[in-house]
């Protein structure tokens, strides 16, 4: 049972256009969002993260937006840069204290030069 | 900078051998997590840890054991591999607390299992 989920699994987007990529969960008892951005061969880092008190958090290149009525949530990447070709993993946490992440299937992103 | 260190990038083992994974963080973290990473089906929680010697099942514990016995260490035992554990495995930690903190990863280890 996929809690989160990323219906994109590849997207390409022309350098300096805008990416947008999504995610949809089920649980509504999350109250937090990150995305983690993804190399071949390396580990997630994380990129940002949003609370569910907000809907909105900005940081540089990259915003994030929640939709909680929806239960969607996206990253926004403008504009767009080609070592942003990378695989996007989103994921959400249930509940203040609890320290467990649930990831989405990811989305590679590839930026065309 | 926290790091994570995961013993092994590569390994090679045969059905039915027992395979140990060794992670490590030096930034005093209580949490670690073991993941697996599979195409389609993104980052699965195998284990996780909130202190020294306690352990909780994730989402797929079946086929894995763990061990912390020390706080900077989480290791992930498969006792008997399968095929089905071919896969990348990824260790994190992160620091207990009230205010969420995101996870560390480290690189990985691809297993393929024969």
């Amino acid at each position: 049972d996929q809690q989160v989920k990323q219906n994109s699994p590849s997207l390409s987007v022309q350098e300096g256009r805008i990416s947008i990529l999504n995610c949809d969960y089920t649980n509504s008892m999350f109250d937090y969002f990150l995305w983690y951005k993804k190399y071949p061969a390396e580990g997630p880092t994380f990129l940002i993260s949003i609370s569910s008190i907000k809907d909105k958090n900005e940081d540089g290149r990259f915003t994030v937006f929640l939709n909680k009525s929806a239960k969607h949530l996206s990253l926004h990447i403008v504009p767009s840069q080609p070592g942003d070709s990378a695989v996007y993993f989103c994921a959400a946490r249930a509940n203040f204290g609890n320290e467990k992440l649930t990831f989405g299937t990811g989305t590679r992103l590839t930026i065309i030069p | 900078d926290v790091k994570v260190t995961q013993s092994s990038r590569y390994l090679v083992k045969r059905t039915g051998e027992k395979v140990f994974l060794e992670c490590v963080q030096d930034m005093d973290h209580e949490n670690m997590f073991w993941y697996r990473q599979d195409p389609g089906l993104g980052l699965r929680l195998i284990y996780f840890s909130y202190d020294v010697k306690m352990k909780e099942k994730g989402d797929i514990p079946e086929g894995y054991s763990v061990s912390r016995e020390k706080k900077e260490r989480f290791s992930l035992i498969l006792e008997s591999a399968s095929t089905n554990q071919t896969s990348m495995y990824l260790c994190a930690s992160s620091l207990a607390g009230g205010v969420i903190e995101t996870q560390y990863f480290g690189p990985g280890t691809r297993l393929l299992v024969l």
